[in-house]
């Protein structure tokens, strides 16, 4: 059963333009969730992370949204740049506890 | 800061050999380590959960007397691969949580390892 889900396994962007990561999540204990970047044969790297109890949370160009009452969030990038491109994992905890990862989505951004 | 290394980056080993991968924590201490594998083009699978001085917490499916997991000192763990065979092939990667400063929740990833099998 998954508890993550990433239903986009690939997404394509022009330069410049936003990208949008969409992440679902089936269990409403979870109560932290966070966004990875990771590229090939690599670890995966932490970019940007939301408590349960905010909406939104920005660094940079980046901006995740929560909407706990459809159990989804997004990731924003704005403006993207080609070296954007790579797997992004969405993540979520319990109470601290194990991360769940969801199946990631390659993001390719298109100079 | 929150760097995590990881020992070997590549390795390739024999049918029936047993294999050690080291996951340090540079620049913090981390009381809980965690273990996990990567298929090509699948999502990281929790293999186990590893606290400092205490004995791991392993996923339902993983062997505990196949995949060995020390976690001797605040900055180190280490996974062995007992007798390993071709399906142990995989990308290895580790995490490290901080004991404190940082976010509890956060996870700080090493660069993997690269298991063949042959």
């Amino acid at each position: 059963d998954q508890q993550v889900k990433q239903n986009s396994p690939s997404l394509s962007v022009q330069e410049g333009r936003i990208s949008i990561l969409n992440c679902d999540y089936t269990n409403s204990m979870f109560d932290y969730f966070l966004w990875y970047k990771k590229y090939p044969a690599e670890g995966p790297t932490f970019l940007i992370s939301i408590s349960s109890i905010k909406d939104k949370n920005e660094d940079g160009r980046f901006t995740v949204f929560l909407n706990k009452s459809a159990k989804h969030l997004s990731l924003h990038i704005v403006p993207s740049q080609p070296g954007d491109s790579a797997v992004y994992f969405c993540a979520a905890s319990e109470y601290g506890n194990k991360l769940v990862f969801g199946a990631g989505t390659i993001l390719r951004v298109k100079s | 800061g929150a760097v995590v290394s990881q020992h070997p980056s590549w390795v390739i080993c024999k049918s029936g050999t047993s294999v050690k991968i080291e996951c340090r924590s540079l620049d913090f201490q981390a009381t809980t380590m965690f273990w996990y594998r990567q298929f090509p083009k699948q999502s990281l699978m929790l293999m186990a959960t590893s606290n400092e001085g205490s004995k791991a917490t392993y996923e339902q499916g993983v062997e505990k007397d196949k995949f060995l997991i020390n976690h001797a000192s605040l900055t180190l763990s280490t996974l062995t691969v007992t007798s390993a065979h071709p399906e142990d092939s995989s990308f290895y990667i580790c995490s490290a949580r901080d004991a404190g400063g940082r976010a509890y929740n956060e996870q700080f990833f090493g660069p993997g390892t690269r298991l063949t099998v042959l």
